[in-house]
């Protein structure tokens, strides 16, 4: 099956820089590839995805890039603020299997005043 | 307004007494699954259900049971609970499964304590 692996797993900037997080996959056949997002005491809420025939996808601050070949993909955000403060998931499909997405551990954005 | 709701939000047991956590969802998605959050090891699916009476297990199915005789239900089933399920729980709903890209809403999640 899949395996996502992401990295790191706690990630802390200042207000205003850029924060970057990486995840692998396993699975050439996945071709969905989601970002979540956590905050204390909620459930996961989806930011941003990609699909296999897109490179790169931006909205606002967020933008998510995908290299197929090295089976990896990114989420960036720029001009971090307070209320980046949260647990970030990736998540990649299946390929083909009947099951849903797999997810990374996840990471803890800190944006640090 | 459109959402995944789940009960109780805060649990607490004790071995071997059988709960029912309830997951309903206003959107009439197809699909739904059960996922347990845990430190260090993120969200990993339990079951998962296709669409009414068919379910199947995900990653971590072992001392669950779910059902699904409704579309808008899916509620997770601990038959003798034990403290190694001490865990969030967090039900979802889709459109369709994961493959077809379609994004996931998540309940706001359920905090079991097994003692």
């Amino acid at each position: 099956g899949e395996n996502v692996e992401q990295h790191p797993s706690t990630l802390s900037v200042q207000e205003g820089d850029s924060a970057v997080i990486k995840c692998t996959y396993s699975d050439s056949a996945s071709n969905y590839f989601p970002w979540y997002k956590q905050e204390l005491g909620k459930g996961p809420q989806l930011i941003i995805d990609i699909r296999s025939n897109v490179g790169e996808k931006k909205d606002q601050r967020i933008a998510v890039t995908l290299n197929k070949t090295a089976k990896h993909f990114s989420l960036h955000i720029t001009e971090t603020q307070p209320e980046d403060s949260a647990v970030y998931f990736c998540a990649a499909t299946g390929g083909g299997g009947a099951d849903g997405l797999t997810f990374g551990k996840g990471t803890h954005l800190i944006i640090q005043p | 307004e459109a959402q995944v709701t789940q009960n109780p939000r805060y649990l607490i047991t004790v071995t071997g007494k059988k709960l029912t956590v309830t997951c309903s969802q206003n959107m009439n998605h197809e699909y739904m699954s059960w996922y347990r959050q845990d430190p260090g090891l993120g969200l990993r699916q339990i079951y998962y259900s296709m669409n009414v009476e068919v379910t199947d297990k995900g990653d971590v199915p072992e001392g669950y049971k779910v059902s699904r005789k409704e579309k808008r239900n899916f509620p997770l089933i601990l038959e003798s609970p034990s403290p190694n399920q001490t865990s969030l729980y967090f039900c979802a709903s889709s459109p369709s499964r994961g493959v077809l890209g379609d994004t996931q809403y998540f309940g706001p999640g359920t905090r079991l304590t097994v003692l």
